[in-house]
């Protein structure tokens, strides 16, 4: 089946380290793979997005490549801000469904201090 | 401003009260979805409909009925809540079924059931 492994949170980091949220995933066909972020109180927004092997995604200085060999699609940043402070999601949609459903990791909650 | 919208935002109810969320989509979107995010769990489908007329079953349908007979709208509809349904819930549009399309998401609707 589907399924969307990431990396147990929380995280906190310092203004400016460097990020990395851990992604595996276990598909049945040929998933598309995405990062949402979730600020708080609010719903989630798409951050980024790769649809086949090898593709980077990448958007407000996040990465995130996908690598059909490790079945990974982790997520990283040079250097964080406050403001990036969220709850980030790992999740795939599998073509081979017929449909868009998207299957989610739990979740990694980021909170970067000053 | 495209967008989804969910009504209500907050819901506090009591067990076996019919309730429905009610869910827009402003963008001509053929595919709507429901989530349900509880801790630990990240976001799980409750169902999704591919077009008007159109509707499936998610992971978690159990307790849930939906219906689209008009494509801007997605209701959720609750017959008999109980407290294990108590959740935060999240509608989601994307223009095809594809599994490359972006899905966009409501603003979610926190639902205790006491």
């Amino acid at each position: 089946g589907n399924s969307v492994t990431q990396m147990e949170g929380p995280v906190t980091l310092s203004e400016e380290a460097f990020l990395t949220i851990n992604c595996t995933y276990t598909a049945t066909g040929y998933p598309s793979l995405f990062w949402y972020v979730q600020y708080p109180g609010e719903g989630l927004q798409l951050l980024l997005k790769a649809t086949k092997a090898d593709d980077k995604g990448s958007n407000k200085g996040f990465e995130a490549t996908y690598r059909k060999e490790t079945t990974s699609f982790h997520l990283e940043k040079g250097s964080v801000q406050v403001s990036d402070s969220a709850v980030y999601f790992c999740a795939l949609s599998d073509r081979g469904t017929g449909a868009n459903n998207l299957f989610f990791g739990t979740g990694t909650r980021l909170t970067v201090i000053p | 401003e495209a967008q989804v919208t969910q009504n209500p935002r907050y819901l506090i109810t009591v067990t076996g009260k019919k309730l429905t969320v009610t869910c827009s989509q402003n963008m001509n979107h053929e595919y709507m979805s429901w989530y349900r995010q509880d801790p630990g769990l990240g976001l799980r489908q409750i169902y999704y409909s591919m077009n008007v007329e159109v509707t499936d079953k998610g992971d978690v349908p159990e307790g849930y009925k939906v219906s689209r007979k008009e494509k801007r709208n997605f209701p959720l509809i609750l017959e008999s809540p109980s407290p294990n349904q108590t959740s935060l819930y999240f509608c989601a549009s994307s223009f095809h079924q594809s599994s490359t399309d972006t899905q966009y998401f409501g603003p979610g609707t926190r639902l205790t059931v006491l």
